[in-house]
């Protein structure tokens, strides 16, 4: 069973801060890799998504998360951070042909003006 | 066009009781899948329908809890005799076959 570690429960930055978030599995075989978003009173939603191809996927909002398959891990990253991303971030996997998600336990991302 | 829709968006109810929480998935996604979502934990995956089948039921924590889907479109999940540890928010997606996965906006199920 694949199983997903997000490290950082809560980070705090100042805009203009760049920001990167880790996200680490654990499963033997091919995989699809996700990251959702919830923003305050809102329902989870898709930045970004790896299946195959090109390891550094561009998603919406300026994210991106690079796919290191060596190191079980898929970051995602942001140059310069807004106000209006502070939301709950979580990273999600599943094996390939597998439909159901296993996400990790979300990090916190409080922007500060 | 709309997205997947949750009823009821909060649920009280009394240790014991049967609670019936609903999806409506967006038109013409074949897959939906039903999560949980505990207090400062990510979704825990509980079942997946491909059409009207339960592909997937391997999360469903015990035989309380049983979900339909009887025309392949709208689901319900099915909680009998609710405890405590129930209480958690309770999430739908749908999506096309080995796509994205779309979620609703959750039901809150609060068991006194």
């Amino acid at each position: 069973a694949q199983s997903v570690s997000q490290h950082n429960h809560h980070v705090i930055l100042s805009e203009a801060a760049s920001l990167e978030l880790g996200c680490n599995y654990s499963y033997g075989g091919t995989v699809n890799l996700f990251w959702y978003v919830q923003y305050p009173g809102q329902h989870l939603q898709l930045l970004l998504k790896y299946f195959s191809g090109d390891p550094l996927v561009k998603g919406i909002k300026g994210f991106e998360a690079e796919f290191i398959k060596s190191k079980f891990s898929f970051n995602l990253r942001k140059p310069s951070v807004q106000w209006s991303d502070t939301a709950e971030y979580f990273c999600a996997v599943n094996a390939l042909g597998n439909e159901k998600l296993t996400f990790g336990t979300g990090t916190r991302l409080t922007i500060i003006p | 066009g709309a997205g997947v829709s949750q009823t009821p968006s909060n649920k009280v109810t009394e240790k014991g009781k049967y609670v019936e929480l609903r999806c409506d998935p967006i038109s013409g996604h074949t897959a939906l899948y039903w999560y949980r979502q505990s207090l400062g934990q990510g979704p825990e995956f509980l079942i997946y329908f491909q059409g009207t089948g339960a592909a997937d039921d391997s999360g469903l924590p015990n035989d309380r809890f049983f979900a339909v889907r009887p025309e392949g479109s709208v689901s319900t999940l099915k909680i009998q005799r609710t405890e405590r540890g129930d209480s958690a928010v309770y999430l739908c997606a749908s999506s096309q076959k080995y796509n994205e996965q779309f979620f609703g906006p959750g039901t809150r199920l609060t068991v006194l």
